[in-house]
């Protein structure tokens, strides 16, 4: 069963790096046809993709956020880390992670997701 | 990037109902398109991949079409527990993994 959970902080102050830590279990990185994609929502707004990890470790971001971003993996930890800079109210946001993969790496399987506020 | 847009963006219907809802890409994107359905606080959960296959353990009035730029979801027989908010993806490691706007199916 392919379980994912969300860690981080839940309240950052503008011109801030947020790190997120992805912790997954049930599937590793370390296996070929496995990625763990990062998404976001704003509260009542729509879905935003905002990057995606292979385990080769190539690695997909969203071209409007993308010099903003990094994604990491550390496969010895079932982890996966999103960086964000310069976060700003905008950035307000439930951040998910989630398992791609099953062939043709479409996600299917979520995190809860955790909310995010920035704020001074 | 290419765009994903929903319509409607909001769609009103009875228990009972057969509802559509469309996706259209700004450019062709083969068959590579997802749904997923979200309840409020909640998760979205995947319903469809490839445009037309069912995930496992979803209820079979959900069906999905479409190849190129324009593809549909249908839940046929709507059951209370299906109102909630509908999206597509785009996902291709050839393109940006993209999401539709949403649409929210709410009972008339």
């Amino acid at each position: 069963q392919i379980t994912l959970k969300e860690s981080g902080p839940t309240l950052v102050k503008p011109t801030q790096t947020l790190t997120l830590t992805c912790y997954y279990s049930g599937f590793s990185l370390r296996n070929d046809g496995e990625a763990v994609a990062l998404i976001r929502q704003p509260p009542g707004k729509a879905l935003e993709w905002l990057a995606l990890i292979y385990w080769d470790g190539d690695k997909r971001y969203s071209s409007s956020l993308k010099s903003r971003l990094t994604v990491t993996s550390d496969v010895s930890n079932n982890r996966v880390v999103l960086t964000m800079t310069n976060m700003n109210p905008a950035d307000t946001a439930t951040y998910f992670c989630a398992h791609a993969g099953t062939s043709d790496y479409h996600i299917d399987s979520w995190g809860q997701g955790t909310l995010v506020t920035v704020s001074s | 990037d290419i765009q994903l847009t929903q319509s409607p963006s909001t769609l009103s219907a009875s228990v009972g109902d057969t509802v559509t809802i469309t996706c259209r890409a700004s450019q062709s994107i083969g068959p590579w398109v997802a749904w997923y359905q979200q309840k409020p606080g909640k998760a979205p959960e995947l319903l469809m991949y490839k445009a037309s296959t069912l995930e496992s353990g979803v209820a079979s009035r959900f069906s999905g079409s479409g190849s190129g730029v324009q593809f549909t979801l249908t839940i046929s027989s709507l059951q209370p527990d299906d109102f909630a908010t509908y999206y597509c993806q785009l996902y291709n490691s050839r393109f940006p993994y993209t999401f539709g706007q949403g649409t929210r199916l709410e009972i008339k």
